[in-house]
Formats: structure tokens, C-alpha cells, sequence
């Protein structure tokens, strides 16, 4: 069965260092994945999504992943953290396509001064 | 072009008491799912549906009946509130083969 981790509840970074969210998946077949994030008191936006056309994604607001096969891996980075930034991100796997996701815990990313 | 509405916002129920969750898309979406948010274990797909007439049970159905009688709406019913329903409810639709898109959410707490 499909499956997500997302490693860090809490990740806390300076106005201007790189952000990296860790997420692990479990997947028996090529995965569809996907990075959401959620601002307080909001719903979910789609950040980037991996369909196995590259293997690098490019997201909306500078983010960026990275799906790794051998380590079964989809990092989110951002080279410069903005206060903006501050919200709450979900790593999710599509089951059978897009259309049914399993969402990791979520990290929690506080942008500091 | 509304997107993804819910209704309502907040709700405070009873234990025991039933309500219905409104979700609907104007996106022509045939797609339709109903997740929970719970602190610490993002979100779960409660029922979702691939088109009018058809629906399927998620990871946590129980507690929650759904019908989908047409393209534009996915109520969720709540038959006889407890308090582990407490939650926050997202209704998402999506074309075949696209993006998820998400409502706003509703809250939801059970005495």
C-alpha cells in the first residue's frame, strides 16, 4: 500500500536560508506525487507535481523537488526563504493517478528574521 | 468562476445529531473526494466519487455517507455525530487525469 512520510513536524529557517522539506513515499508502482501547502485558516494549494516527465519539478513561489527513484524520495527546496513562506506543507502520493491522494503528517515551516 | 465551495464554515454539533457537509464545484469537474484534517495526521480520504451516480469509500468512511446525484455536488452526511468526527472537512474536485483543487474547509466540533 501506498504510504508518506514526511520527516520533521516542525522546520524553522531564516528570512533567506534554504528551505528543504523532507518526504518519503511508498509506492509498489511509478508514483504520481505531489507537494500542497496550506496557509492558516485555508484550504490546500498545489505547490508542484511529479508525473514522471522529470525528474526535477518546478513549483509556484520559487519551490522546486526532486523525485529520487533509489531513495524513494520527493524534496521540497526553495534556495531563499521569504516570511511569506510561513505556512503548513503536505507531501501526497496519488493512488491509482491523481485522483485519490494519501497525504503525509505535514511540516510545519516558521520563517524567521 | 467560484472554484470549490463549502458550506458552512463552522458548525458545533451535539453528540448524535446529524447534519449534512455542502460541497460544490462549478468547474465541471467529474471528479469529487471528502478528506479530514487532524493535527498531526494530514489529511484523509473519508468517500470520493469518479462521476454522478458513482462514489467509493476512502481510508475512513465510517460515520460518513456520501450520494452524488449531480457533476456539481458531493454532499457528506453525517448520520449520528461523535466526538472523534470532530475535524476539519475539505471537498476537493478534479477533471480525470488533473490537479486536485480544495475548498476552503469547514470546521467541524462534537460535543
Amino acid at each position: 500500500a501506498q504510504s508518506v512520510t514526511q520527516l520533521g513536524s516542525h522546520v524553522s529557517v531564516s528570512e533567506g536560508a534554504l528551505v528543504l522539506l523532507r518526504c518519503n513515499y511508498s509506492s509498489s508502482v511509478p508514483p504520481y506525487l505531489f507537494w500542497y501547502v496550506q496557509y492558516p485558516n485555508q484550504g490546500l494549494q498545489l505547490l508542484l507535481k511529479y508525473t514522471s516527465a522529470a525528474t526535477l519539478v518546478k513549483g509556484i513561489n520559487g519551490f522546486e523537488a526532486e523525485f529520487k527513484k533509489s531513495e524513494t524520495s520527493f524534496h521540497l527546496t526553495k534556495p531563499s526563504a521569504h516570511m511569506s513562506d510561513a505556512a503548513e506543507y503536505f507531501c501526497a502520493v496519488g493512488v491509482g493517478g491523481y485522483n485519490k491522494l494519501i497525504f503525509g503528517a505535514g511540516t510545519r515551516l516558521a520563517v524567521h528574521p | 468562476n467560484a472554484g470549490v465551495t463549502q458550506t458552512p464554515k463552522f458548525q458545533v454539533l451535539k453528540t448524535g445529531q446529524s447534519m449534512t457537509l455542502q460541497c460544490a464545484q462549478d468547474m465541471n469537474h467529474e471528479y469529487m473526494s471528502w478528506y479530514r484534517q487532524d493535527p498531526g495526521m494530514g489529511l484523509r480520504l473519508i468517500h470520493y466519487s469518479v462521476g454522478a451516480g458513482i462514489t467509493d469509500q476512502g481510508e475512513v468512511p465510517n460515520g460518513y455517507n456520501v450520494s452524488r446525484s449531480t457533476t456539481e455536488d458531493f454532499p457528506l452526511r453525517l448520520l449520528s455525530a461523535a466526538p472523534s468526527q470532530t475535524s476539519v472537512y475539505f471537498c476537493a474536485s478534479s477533471p480525470e487525469g488533473g490537479t486536485q483543487y480544495f475548498g476552503p474547509g469547514t470546521r467541524l466540533t462534537v460535543l
